[in-house]
């Protein structure tokens, strides 16, 4: 089964409110990635994530890894209508499974 | 760029068909996977494998089966499609497992549905 549980499931926003997804793991993670599926497309690769309390940042999302690597979150700062889609995150640990994803709608 | 492809964006199968949806991709990735995805249900690992002629069960390899006889080359095979094989099914690769988990390349997806 899935290693990691991914919260919330669904989250609806007002364009320009922030999102946040939370990506949380019972074990140790050597690595973890994030991919953003549009509706209708496929999942596409959006970042990965190695170091111990590492953030990074691509615009307006900011990806987060816990210091203990057991926990994960992307931020969207200021939602646009382009940000619509499911964010998956995927546990590294040489496994090939994805969270259960976050479906983000944005009403403009 | 990588690129990876579906024989099929849509297919209509009847109950009881044998199914073949086949992947291909470019990259000389090691690792090809197939996953269904569902509503509510996110991606499941049907199967993967990590070189050719090898595979590996995901987690719900029930009724599928696969084939890797070329790198390139990544086929699902429903033996005898039934109506809860309805779904989209997503292949992807990746080069070799390392330490750190590879990225993975997604193609278009199959929807398929089973009458």
């Amino acid at each position: 089964g899935q290693q990691v549980m991914q919260i919330p499931q669904y989250q609806h926003v007002q364009e320009g409110e922030d999102f946040t997804t939370y990506c949380n793991s019972s074990t140790t993670l050597s690595n973890i990635q994030w991919y953003k599926q549009r509706p209708g497309g496929h999942p596409v690769f959006l970042i990965q994530l190695v170091k111990s309390g590492e953030v990074k940042k691509q615009k307006r999302l900011t990806f987060q890894f816990g210091e203990a690597k057991k926990n994960s979150s992307l931020h969207i700062t200021a939602t646009q209508t382009t940000d619509v889609g499911t964010y998956f995150c995927a546990p590294g640990n040489n496994d090939m499974r994805f969270g259960a994803g976050t479906r983000l709608t944005v009403k403009p | 760029d990588v690129k990876v492809t579906q024989s099929s964006r849509y297919l209509v199968k009847r109950t009881g068909e044998k199914v073949f949806l086949e992947c291909v991709q470019d990259m000389d990735h090691e690792n090809m996977f197939w996953y269904r995805q569902d509503p509510g249900l996110g991606l499941r690992l049907i199967y993967f494998s990590y070189d050719v002629k090898m595979k590996e069960k995901g987690d719900i390899p029930e009724g599928y089966s696969v084939s890797r006889e070329k790198k390139e080359r990544f086929s699902l095979i429903l033996e005898s499609a039934s109506t809860n094989q309805t779904s989209m099914y997503l292949c992807a690769s990746s080069p070799r497992l390392a330490v750190h988990r590879e990225t993975q390349y997604f193609g278009p997806g199959t929807r398929l549905l089973v009458l």
